[in-house]
């Protein structure tokens, strides 16, 4: 079935660049996303990429996405305390119904 | 600004007592999911429905746990009976489904149940 893992914790100084990485086993996934989450706050979707593009960037954020490699990470340049958040990857797939999220990644930012 | 709206936002009830939970999903899409997060398990797909009609309930507890679309504006999530271990946050997701891919998964805030 599908999996999609990431690692728990990061952890970055105010200013600099955050990259959170996901593996993903599913070669047949269409859409990669990103999603964010707040303390006390529900998943809030950051950005998306198509199977077909190596990469989005969108303000602050490139997604860089390594399809040979099952490989999906999220940069956050310039990372500012309000970016300390639990970052979720998660993917879907032609056919499937649902989304498949990791289990996040706690992104701490110190000042 | 569309979101998808959960009520109530929190609820503490006793072990036993009927706990529903409501979500308006955004308008315009046609699929609602249910999730369950808490520290030890992460989030978990509970439910999901696609144009009104159940298409998943494998995540959800049966004896307890009941997930129906009344209509496109509501969606609801009931569990009689309560248990201590139901404690946690859930979700309401809703998004787009076209043809065979899903995209745009949009969730709500939640509501956090806690059960005593």
């Amino acid at each position: 079935g599908e999996d999609v893992e990431q690692s728990l914790f990061l952890s970055v100084r105010e200013g600099d660049s955050s990259v959170i990485n996901c593996t993903y086993t599913d070669s047949s996934s269409t859409y990669l996303y990103w999603y964010k989450q707040e303390p006390g706050a529900g998943l809030q979707l950051l950005t998306y990429i198509f199977s077909n593009m190596d990469m989005k960037q969108d303000q602050r954020l490139t997604v860089l996405l390594n399809k040979k490699d099952k490989h999906l990470s999220l940069r956050i340049a310039d990372t500012q305390t309000g970016d300390s958040a639990i970052y979720f990857c998660a993917e879907g797939g032609t056919g499937r119904r649902a989304l498949t999220f990791g289990s996040g990644t706690r992104l701490q930012v110190q000042p | 600004d569309a979101r998808v709206t959960q009520t109530p936002r929190h609820k503490v009830t006793e072990m036993g007592q009927e706990v529903t939970m409501r979500c308006q999903p955004i308008l315009g899409h046609n699929t609602v999911f249910w999730y369950r997060q808490t520290m030890m398990q992460g989030l978990e797909l509970l439910a999901y429905f696609r144009n009104r009609a159940p298409l998943d309930d494998s995540g959800m507890p049966k004896d307890r746990f009941s997930a129906e679309m009344p209509d496109a504006t509501l969606a609801t999530l009931k569990i009689q009976p309560s248990e201590p271990r139901d404690s946690a946050v859930y979700f309401c997701a809703s998004g787009l489904v076209l043809g065979q891919e899903i995209y745009e998964q949009y969730f709500g805030p939640g509501t956090r149940l806690t059960v005593t």
